[in-house]
């Protein structure tokens, strides 16, 4: 079935240094969705990508989806205390990743 | 719109017991899923239910079941409970299938003693 890998499992960061998360499908996936999970917190989604090289923004989070689809990654500019918790990729049928977790220190 | 909501919230069983959880979700959405989450093995999918049937199921074994009633509320119900079984419960609802952007209750903490 499909898998769906991603990495790093954990990043600290120092605040203001970049991060970045990869998602990684053994299959060619429909479309990829991300969620990020504060401390104590459920889930929370975030965005959804359709198109192959797609490439969407949120103030300083950029999310890509590769030109095979299968493919992913977040990148957060400047990181803040406000992005710590664990990031998760998920291909369709409820295969999530294992998730990223970040910490960051002020 | 009221979010997901799941019943309860914390619960403590012992070995061999069975659990029955519940998950409302958002008003008009018809699909709703289920994971477990544990430290080590992240966001495990159990069963997505779409319009009262069962469209997609992890790799669970028949322990765990589910169901969804007719105003798309959805139980769960473990049976022999293991330790192992210790974990977060989370349902997640959207408007179609786990296509579409799911909406995550706060889950329900399960303690297997």
């Amino acid at each position: 079935g499909q898998q769906v890998m991603q990495i790093p499992q954990y990043q600290h960061v120092q605040e203001g240094e970049d991060f970045t998360t990869y998602c990684n499908s053994s299959t060619t996936l429909s479309n990829i969705q991300w969620y990020k999970q504060r401390p104590g917190g459920h889930p929370v989604f975030l965005i959804q990508l359709v198109k192959s090289g797609e490439v969407k923004k949120q103030k300083r989070l950029t999310f890509q989806f590769g030109e095979a689809k299968k493919n992913s990654s977040l990148h957060i500019t400047a990181t803040q205390t406000t992005d710590v918790g664990t990031y998760f990729c998920a291909g369709q049928s409820g295969r999530f990743g294992a998730g990223t977790r970040l910490t960051v220190k002020p | 719109k009221a979010g997901v909501t799941q019943t309860p919230r914390y619960l403590i069983k012992t070995r061999g017991q069975q659990v029955t959880l519940s998950c409302s979700p958002i008003s008009g959405h018809r699909s709703v899923s289920w994971y477990q989450q544990t430290p080590g093995q992240g966001l495990q999918f159990l069963f997505e239910y779409f319009s009262e049937t069962q469209r997609n199921k992890g790799n669970f074994p028949g322990r765990f079941s589910g169901r969804q009633f007719s105003n798309s509320r959805s139980e769960m119900n473990v049976s022999t409970l293991e330790l192992g079984d210790s974990a977060l419960y989370l349902c997640a609802s959207s408007l179609g299938r786990t296509d579409y952007e799911q909406y995550f209750g706060p889950g329900t903490r399960l303690t297997v003693t």
